[in-house]
């Protein structure tokens, strides 16, 4: 079945760029997303890319798709102590009604 | 902005009790989404709902589960004699339209089975 992995912690200083990095197994994704949720917070969607394309840029956000391999990675540019949070990886599956499959999330920890 | 809404953030229930977890979408959205999370776990799609009718469900949700729109503004899931299994925190989602790429989660509730 589909399937999404990510590392499950990574620590920058604050200053320096982070890559959060993500595999999927399922080849009929059509959006690959990245959520953002912060301690006792729900989901809130940081950037999606659609399957046909192999980068989008969002002010600090870059995401990166390598469809042969089926790796995402999302690297934040200048991370901040306010970009701690967890990072969830998500598909949404060509024919599903839009649901979607995340990963185990990322713990990122941001030192000053 | 428009956000969607979950009521209560947090629930305790002794196992074996019935629970409704309460959502509010987004008010002209069309799809509607529980997912759960479990403490170090992957977010789980339970179940998509469309026209008023489940649209896809994933192998949880069973007999056990059930969802509802009972009016033009609420989408409820409820979990029949819980199970200390089932302590996780529920997220409702919901999406304008099929082809919309965003999906607005809420807050979640945090269920305990105690």
């Amino acid at each position: 079945g589909e399937d999404v992995e990510q590392s499950l912690f990574l620590s920058v200083r604050e200053g320096d760029s982070s890559v959060i990095n993500c595999t999927y197994t399922d080849s009929s994704s059509t959006y690959l997303y990245w959520y953002k949720q912060e301690p006792g917070a729900g989901l809130q969607l940081l950037t999606y890319i659609f399957s046909n394309m192999d980068m989008k840029q969002d002010q600090r956000l870059t995401v990166l798709l390598n469809k042969k391999d089926k790796h995402l990675s999302l690297r934040i540019a200048d991370t901040q102590t306010g970009d701690s949070a967890i990072y969830f990886c998500a598909e949404s599956i060509r024919g599903s009604q839009g649901n979607l499959i995340f990963g185990k999330g990322t713990k990122l920890s941001v030192k000053p | 902005e428009p956000e969607v809404t979950q009521t209560p953030s947090h629930q305790v229930t002794q196992m074996g009790q019935e629970v409704i977890l309460r959502c509010v979408p987004i008010s002209n959205h069309l799809y509607f989404y529980w997912y759960r999370q479990i403490l170090g776990q992957k977010v789980e799609f339970l179940v998509s709902f469309y026209n008023n009718e489940i649209s896809e469900k994933s192998e949880i949700f069973d007999d056990q589960f059930s969802v509802e729109r009972p009016d033009g503004s609420n989408f409820t899931l409820k979990i029949r004699s819980t199970k200390l299994e089932d302590s996780a925190m529920y997220f409702c989602a919901s999406r304008g339209d099929i082809m919309n790429t965003e999906a607005f989660f809420g807050q979640g509730t945090r269920l305990t089975v105690v």
